[in-house]
């Protein structure tokens, strides 16, 4: 198994600006996956962070709005930079350490 | 590529009623399959899972049968309470943890008195 710390759990932010949201593992694992689920929909796939090397970034994200950092084993970031009302969502980070996902409990993200 | 198709809500019972949410995949090799649950304010948590086909996931009185013939893994509860509204969510994963789970779109549950 494995438990997720991620903060912060809520934030209200003004648009320009950027959040940096962290999530500590209490375990190694190579990949980290961050997720957004706007509001009433299903979870989107973000990137997949892997320790030494740039994320994978799925189709419609990029690197320059949600800049990820992966240091080490145990930890990684999301930032969502220069902010706009359409960015108001949940976040979360997840680790698949066998077959189950585990998943931080979010941070969700007003923009105003 | 593999992706998961699942009932769309909102559903709404009353409590003590019979649950079904329907969940099918289309996915190559032999996936994981897994029923995520997601309470008000909450996040995800798992609530029941099988990994392989005709195994049954059941948890607080949830059951999912992994069926392989007809590629589905659809939740049931006997008899809802209020405590059970929630989103859920059917995902599938392949075997490997470097491969991030597929979701479907989710179905909001809401039970009442």
């Amino acid at each position: 198994s494995a438990v997720i710390s991620q903060k912060p759990s809520r934030d209200i932010c003004q648009r320009g600006t950027s959040l940096t949201i962290q999530c500590q593992v209490d375990s190694q694992v190579t990949m980290m996956f961050w997720y957004r689920q706007q509001p009433g929909q299903s979870l989107t796939l973000i990137a997949t962070a892997n320790q030494g090397s740039e994320a994978t970034y799925e189709s419609g994200f990029v690197i320059d709005k949600f800049p990820i950092s992966r240091p080490n084993l145990t930890f990684s970031t999301l930032t969502v930079s220069n902010m706009s009302p359409e960015d108001s969502s949940i976040y979360l980070c997840s680790v698949i350490p066998a077959v189950e996902a585990f998943f931080g409990q979010g941070t969700r993200l007003t923009v105003v | 590529g593999n992706s998961v198709t699942q009932m769309e809500g909102p559903v709404t019972l009353s409590e003590e009623a019979f649950l079904t949410i329907n969940c099918t995949y289309t996915a190559t090799g032999y996936p994981s399959l897994f029923w995520y649950v997601q309470y008000p304010g909450e996040g995800l948590q798992l609530l029941l899972k099988a990994t392989k086909a005709d195994d049954k996931g059941s948890n607080k009185g949830f059951e999912a049968t992994y069926r392989k013939e007809t590629t589905s893994f659809h939740l049931e509860k006997g008899s809802v309470q209020v405590s059970d509204s929630a989103v859920y969510f059917c995902a599938l994963s392949a075997l490997s943890g470097n491969t991030p789970l597929v979701f479907g779109k989710g179905t909001r549950l809401s039970v009442i008195a």
